[in-house]
């Protein structure tokens, strides 16, 4: 069976500090991979997503970047984190065969202070 | 663009009672729809989705819901709720653009549950 691992759980970093949140897929190959930042009262927004290695789509211009170095890895990432960047951080992958549903990693809970 | 309208933020319902969570939807072409569960601090869970075919879809956890082509609804069903049911709710669209499908989300139902 297929299963999706986030790390950390949670941090919390200074202001402009640098972030890496790691994710990582097992069971699958080759899945398409999604970057997905949660705000209370305001839904998930999507931020990145990944058809395969080294392809990475943004969908919302901010100080955030992804990488995927390996097929079932994805990296969030940024080298000067701002106080608007904390939230709950979601992780999710599909079949990538269309019309699939996403799973969904644990998260993680970010705080910059 | 496609959008989904939660337009519950938060209900709260006695436990042993049925339960209706609404979700429109905006997209020109046949939707993809989903229903997702969200406990505190935690993943989502999907409860059930509807591609094609007969427009009641069963779930997990007794969940159902329809799809209406009519009233661009997918609404969320449940005859008889538990107190483990607290969460939140979120309904999906999925947009598919060759091999990059997207999932666009509502805002959330919160479900609080009474003894």
């Amino acid at each position: 069976s297929q299963t999706i691992h986030q790390w950390p759980a949670t941090l919390v970093q200074p202001v402009g500090s640098p972030l890496s949140l790691e994710c990582t897929v097992e069971g699958t190959s080759n899945p398409n991979l999604y970057w997905y930042r949660q705000a209370a009262g305001r839904g998930l927004q999507l931020l990145f997503y990944s058809v395969g290695i080294g392809q990475i789509s943004s969908e919302v211009p901010q100080n955030l970047s992804a990488s995927r170095p390996q097929d079932r890895q994805f990296i969030l990432s940024s080298k000067k984190l701002l106080l608007s960047d904390s939230g709950f951080y979601l992780c999710a992958w599909s079949s990538g065969q269309g019309r699939d549903e996403q799973f969904f990693g644990p998260g993680t809970r970010l705080t910059v202070l | 663009a496609q959008s989904v309208t939660q337009p519950d933020i938060h209900i709260t319902v006695s436990e042993g009672a049925s339960l209706e969570l609404r979700c429109n939807y905006s997209y020109g072409a046949t939707p993809y729809l989903f229903w997702y569960v969200q406990s505190p601090g935690q993943g989502l869970q999907l409860l059930l989705k509807y591609f094609s075919g007969d427009t009641l879809v069963q779930g997990i956890k007794g969940f159902e819901a329809e799809f209406k082509r009519s009233q661009s609804s997918f609404n969320l069903r449940k005859p008889s709720v538990h107190w483990s049911d607290a969460a939140e709710y979120f309904c999906a669209v999925g947009v598919s653009g060759g091999s990059n499908y997207k999932l666009t989300f509502g805002k959330g139902t919160l479900l609080t549950v009474n003894p």
